[in-house]
């Protein structure tokens, strides 16, 4: 079955610390998404990408990094800059830009922690 | 721009009980309207969709009616069960656009 895989599903982090979430996709789709959820919060947007090599800042990409070197691989850094980086962050994908009639799939989420 | 509201929660049913959960948007043109749920510790799963005025997406007993008129898009269910507790997001796809706009989310609690 097509899915989204997101690892490891726990993740602990050191302060001053870069970790990287691993988000991979066999759905053939073109977009995908990274999205940070906090306790009793909505989803809000981190980075997202149209197409391989090209992705573009969202509502809070500030102390995060992402590359987009294949289609079905999204990965995502969070950086030492990012001050407040536990959270449950969530990966997803969609066909593309031009069919706003179908929706995102989501991976199950890595959830990051401070040690 | 585009906005998604949905009522704040949580919302605490006893099994079988009806439910509604409330959800307007702000929009130009004709988005999509989606629902996803949110089980603990999961990612999201699209639970219906309706991608034009007057129609009504259906899954699981649940079902939302796309109102242009009135731009809103609720959640209902004839009768909970206790495993439909979960998180609920209403969210919002227009034309033109690649970002989904996700409403707040309602926590839904169901009481057996």
């Amino acid at each position: 079955d097509g899915g989204i895989t997101q690892s490891p599903k726990y993740l602990f982090r050191k302060e001053g610390q870069n970790v990287t979430l691993s988000c991979e996709q066999n759905l053939n789709h073109d977009a995908m998404y990274w999205y940070r959820q906090d306790p009793g919060q909505g989803l809000r947007l981190i980075y997202y990408s149209q197409i391989v090599n090209d992705f573009q800042k969202g509502d809070i990409a500030e102390g995060y990094s992402v590359s987009r070197e294949k289609k079905e691989s999204f990965p995502l850094t969070v950086t030492s800059a990012q001050k407040n980086p536990t959270a449950f962050y969530l990966c997803a994908s969609s066909i593309g830009p031009d069919r706003v009639d179908q929706p995102q799939h989501f991976g199950d989420g890595t959830r990051l922690s401070i040690l | 721009g585009n906005s998604v509201t949905q009522m704040e929660g949580p919302v605490t049913l006893s099994e079988e009980a009806f439910l509604t959960i409330n959800c307007t948007y702000t929009a130009t043109g004709y988005p999509s309207l989606f629902w996803y749920v949110q089980y603990p510790g999961e990612g999201l799963q699209l639970l219906l969709k309706a991608t034009k005025a007057d129609d009504k997406g259906s899954n699981k007993g649940f079902e939302a009616t796309y109102r242009k008129e009135t731009t809103s898009f609720h959640l209902e269910k004839g009768s909970v069960q206790v495993s439909d507790s979960a998180v609920y997001f209403c969210a919002l796809l227009n034309t033109g656009g690649f970002k989904t706009i996700f409403g707040a989310g309602t926590r839904l609690f169901v009481k057996a």
